[in-house]
């Protein structure tokens, strides 16, 4: 049963350190999305990929945060320094969206971070 | 700005009665939108999509509404059950956001026995 693997599920950090989410898409899936999950945002979008490539990530602290993907099977969110605020489940996406037939994404389960 | 929004925090129904939820958006570019479930301490699953060309999808129990007109979607479940207690979050894509989905945010159902 295909799915999104998010290491690690839990992550307690304190304030200032580097806090390193990994991400294994479903394969054969040539898009994914990290989105961050807040009591007050609800599912907010931080960045995406397409076939690797970054297309948006407009949504991302651009000071801490940053995105990549070095290959297919492995996407990557960093925060460096971490701070409270950065307090979330932060969850991973993939799909392989074909216009107005199949654009539904699948999630992975999250990585509950806590910045003290 | 929240281009997709859930005004409802949160609905209570009695178990076998319908549940409605419900979703505005303001981009009319959007021209597909989605449903999703989440349980606690697990990600979205998908739950059920629908076209801007229908106005309408049903999945067994699960059939949602689209008013392109009044920019508006609604879930209804008929019947309602306990397990379908649960967050529901309202998403929208389009061709001009590549894909992009915006999600609201979520409205907590509570169906109770």
């Amino acid at each position: 049963d295909a799915r999104v693997t998010q290491t690690p599920r839990h992550k307690v950090t304190e304030m200032g350190q580097e806090v390193t989410m990994r991400c294994q898409p479903i394969l054969g899936h040539n898009t994914v999305f990290w989105y961050r999950q807040t009591m007050m945002q609800g599912l907010e979008l931080l960045a995406y990929f397409r076939n690797r490539a970054p297309l948006d990530d407009s949504g991302m602290p651009k000071d801490r945060f940053s995105a990549e993907m070095p290959d297919a099977t492995l996407a990557t969110l960093k925060i460096q320094p971490s701070e409270p605020r950065d307090s979330a489940v932060y969850f991973c996406a993939s799909g392989r969206p074909n216009r107005g037939l199949d654009e539904k994404l699948f999630f992975g389960s999250g990585t509950q971070l806590s910045v003290l | 700005d929240q281009q997709v929004k859930q005004n409802s925090p949160s609905l209570s129904v009695q178990e076998g009665r319908i549940s409605i939820l419900n979703c505005d958006y303001t981009n009319s570019m959007f021209d597909y939108f989605l449903w999703y479930k989440k349980y606690p301490a697990e990600g979205p699953t998908f739950l059920i999509s629908i076209s801007s060309i229908k106005d309408k999808n049903e999945d067994g129990r699960f059939t949602v509404f689209l008013n392109k007109s009044a920019k508006h979607l609604s879930l209804h479940i008929v019947p309602s059950q306990p397990g379908d207690s649960a967050v529901y979050f309202c998403a929208a894509s389009g061709w001009s956001s590549n894909y992009k989905l915006t999600f609201g945010k979520g409205t907590l159902l509570t169906v109770n026995p």
